[in-house]
């Protein structure tokens, strides 16, 4: 167990619709990313907060959101679901703003949309 | 923005034979290169990592080695055992993001 914690585990919603997921990070970490894995692909860095302020941003689409709260969860938005963005949503967290350190990953989420 | 290939896609290997999994990166900025191994439906977990002012480490069974003239790293297992059995994420960072390879599932054959 990496301290990081998702939920729900699983979600699944039609076209069009929203959904909130939310991460909670280790004890003491002020850093979450948030990743995106798909069936056939690697992990896609979506954007990264650092205590409560967007530090980095990826590959994340328009539609797709987040913030990082005061007590440091995070919660990813994603709108106007696609069928395309079904996958398997993680967050990690670090203890420090920065490259050189070690990210713990939680367990996901997985999102099916149909 | 960076761009990190990985090869190969997918490895056998027999039980106690090494494995290497090989990666390339385009942006010569990036400076902190972790390894994550992640099992069937888990979280990916950093198994060895290193940072662009060294050119290897080691631990235990598990090796990196960093070219940063090449720009390429490479993971390293030796005695390859059927617990090793995963797929197995590099990664190139540049301040706060970072880029993975498409990942190389390897298989340890008893």
């Amino acid at each position: 167990d990496s301290g990081v914690t998702q939920t729900p585990k699983h979600l699944i919603t039609a076209t069009g619709q929203r959904v909130t997921l939310r991460c909670s990070p280790r004890s003491g970490d002020l850093s979450v990313y948030w990743y995106q894995q798909s069936l056939d692909q690697g992990l896609q860095f979506l954007i990264q907060y650092y205590n409560g302020e967007e530090r980095a941003k990826g590959n994340i689409l328009e539609r797709f959101s987040a913030q990082q709260f005061p007590d440091l969860h995070s919660e990813l938005n994603l709108s106007s679901l696609e069928l395309g963005d079904s996958a398997l949503y993680f967050c990690a967290s670090s203890e420090i703003n920065g490259a050189n350190n070690e990210q713990f990953f939680g367990p996901g989420t997985r999102l099916t949309v149909l | 923005g960076e761009n990190v290939e990985q090869h190969p896609s997918t490895l056998s290997v027999q039980e106690g034979d090494s494995a290497v999994i090989k990666c390339t990166y385009s942006d010569s900025a990036s400076n902190y290169f972790p390894w994550y191994k992640q099992e069937l439906g888990k979280r990916p977990q950093l198994i060895i990592d290193i940072r662009s002012n060294v050119g290897e480490k080691k631990d235990q069974r598990i090796a990196v080695t960093l070219n940063k003239t090449a720009k390429h790293f490479s993971l390293h297992i030796t005695e390859t055992q059927p617990e090793d059995s995963a797929v197995y994420f590099c990664a190139a960072s540049i301040v706060n993001q970072f880029y993975f390879g498409t990942g190389t599932s390897l298989t340890v054959i008893p």
